[in-house]
């Protein structure tokens, strides 16, 4: 069974820090997806990670893949309000079920001014 | 172009009643989802459809029906509300891509439906 876990769940920065959150998963994969959630409003796609070294940036966000350490990381660079949402990491399972995604809890970001 | 549109938005049952959460796409997705958010809980997996006519259990199907009659319409039925169904429910709809597309396991996300059951 695939299980995916983010740290932090819950991050409270200030505007113009950088900050890393993590995203761990279980089993082999070589799709790993990055969401962002404003509260009360629905899940936008951010980046999709597809091999091993894998990076992708948007803005001050950076994604990178790391399949060998079943690993990815979103950097946060100088972090502004605007970026203050949740951000969810989701994995598909690599072979025949790699149309199902398994999501991690999620990690709270707070950007303070 | 509407994507994927869920309806009710919101909704509060009585313990034991039942209803019927619709999920409409017009991208022409193969795939359809139904999710639940629960605090802490991240979003999980009710039941799945990869086409017409076809669905499939999830993570967390107990409690749940579904239907895909149509390729555009995914139905979650709640036959006997039960507070533990309290949640925000989300649909999804994914493409069937072949090949090294980037899009390929891109799931696009309705709104939401808030649903409270007393």
């Amino acid at each position: 069974e695939l299980k995916v876990e983010q740290n932090p769940l819950f991050l409270s920065m200030q505007e113009g820090k950088n900050y890393t959150i993590y995203c761990n998963y279980s089993t082999t994969s070589d799709r790993l997806y990055w969401y962002r959630q404003d509260p009360g409003k629905s899940l936008e796609s951010l980046f999709v990670l597809l091999s091993n070294g894998a990076v992708k940036q948007e803005g001050r966000l950076m994604a990178s893949l790391d399949t060998k350490a079943r690993l990815s990381t979103l950097h946060i660079t100088a972090a502004v309000h605007d970026l203050s949402a949740t951000y969810f990491c989701a994995v598909a399972e690599s072979g025949g079920s790699n149309y199902k995604l398994t999501f991690g809890k999620g990690t709270l970001l707070t950007v303070n001014p | 172009n509407a994507g994927v549109t869920q309806t009710p938005k919101f909704r509060v049952l009585k313990t034991g009643q039942s209803m019927t959460l619709l999920c409409a796409q017009d991208m022409n997705h193969e795939y359809m989802y139904w999710y639940r958010q629960d605090p802490g809980m991240g979003l999980r997996l009710i039941h799945y459809s990869v086409g017409e006519g076809t669905t499939a259990k999830g993570e967390v199907p107990d409690g749940y029906n579904v239907s895909r009659l149509k390729k555009q319409n995914f139905l979650l039925g709640l036959e006997s509300a039960a507070p533990s169904q309290t949640s925000v429910y989300f649909c999804a709809s994914k493409p069937q891509l072949t090949g090294t597309s980037e899009a390929k396991n891109i799931q696009y996300f309705g709104a939401g439906t808030r649903l409270s059951v007393l």
